[in-house]
């Protein structure tokens, strides 16, 4: 079974450019999050989907990020515009429902200059 | 004061060892409780899983919940250099609406097994 995607692997950009990341869950779940984890501390959850619709972005920054899961499978984060303090891995994870085991894929490595 | 408290560490012991890692939490709301482990530059994989109180074994891993007194621990029995890792403790809460589901992550705890 193939685990959750995440792409690109690695990014770098200046303050106040743009970046988006991607993530693709495990076929069937249902679930999907995107999590932020600065070097040094455990994942913090930016926002939770259960299919296309939003369950939990309380602790996304809303002025400046963004989410959309269209059609209830893959999902986009986008940041825009991008500060220091965003430098950090970005975590996708999937799950099959909300109360189920969690599945991570390997993160995407932001690095704003 | 954060909701999840873990030593960070860096934890070095030798190859054979017996590991203990330990979280503290102040939410009582919490009742699933795990245990992550996350090697160098890949997601965390779900290592131990434990509702309420108790213990769990799985192999050498042992995982204790004491609830009345807000501590999780994740035993680790002749621990090998391959359990080098960043082992994270995760807690959620049996309630319904937006918090069902939503884990809480400790920051992390190093740890590197030398042979």
């Amino acid at each position: 079974e193939a685990g959750v995607a995440q792409s690109p692997r690695y990014k770098i950009i200046e303050k106040r450019q743009s970046v988006a990341f991607w993530c693709n869950p495990i076929s069937g779940h249902a679930t999907l999050y995107w999590y932020q984890q600065i070097l040094g501390q455990g994942p913090k959850l930016l926002i939770q989907f259960q299919n296309n619709g939003v369950v939990d972005d309380s602790q996304l920054p809303k002025d400046r990020f963004s989410a959309e899961r269209l059609k209830g499978v893959d999902s986009t984060l986008k940041i825009q515009p991008a500060k220091l303090e965003d430098s950090a891995v970005y975590l996708c994870a999937s799950s099959l429902g909300i109360k189920e085991t969690q599945y991570f894929g390997p993160g995407t490595r932001l690095l704003v200059l | 004061q954060k909701e999840v408290e873990q030593d960070p560490g860096p934890l070095s012991v030798p190859e054979g060892a017996i590991v203990s890692l330990n979280c503290t939490y102040s939410n009582s709301a919490f009742q699933y409780f795990m245990w992550y482990r996350q090697y160098s530059r890949k997601g965390p994989e779900l290592l131990m899983y434990t509702y309420s109180s108790g213990n769990k074994e799985d192999g050498r891993f042992t995982a204790q919940v004491d609830k009345s007194s807000k501590y999780i621990s994740l035993f680790i029995r002749d621990s090998q250099p391959s359990d080098s890792a960043t082992y994270l403790c995760a807690m959620s809460a049996n309630a319904g609406g937006t918090s069902y589901g939503k884990l809480t992550f400790g920051q992390g705890t190093i740890l590197t097994v030398h042979p």
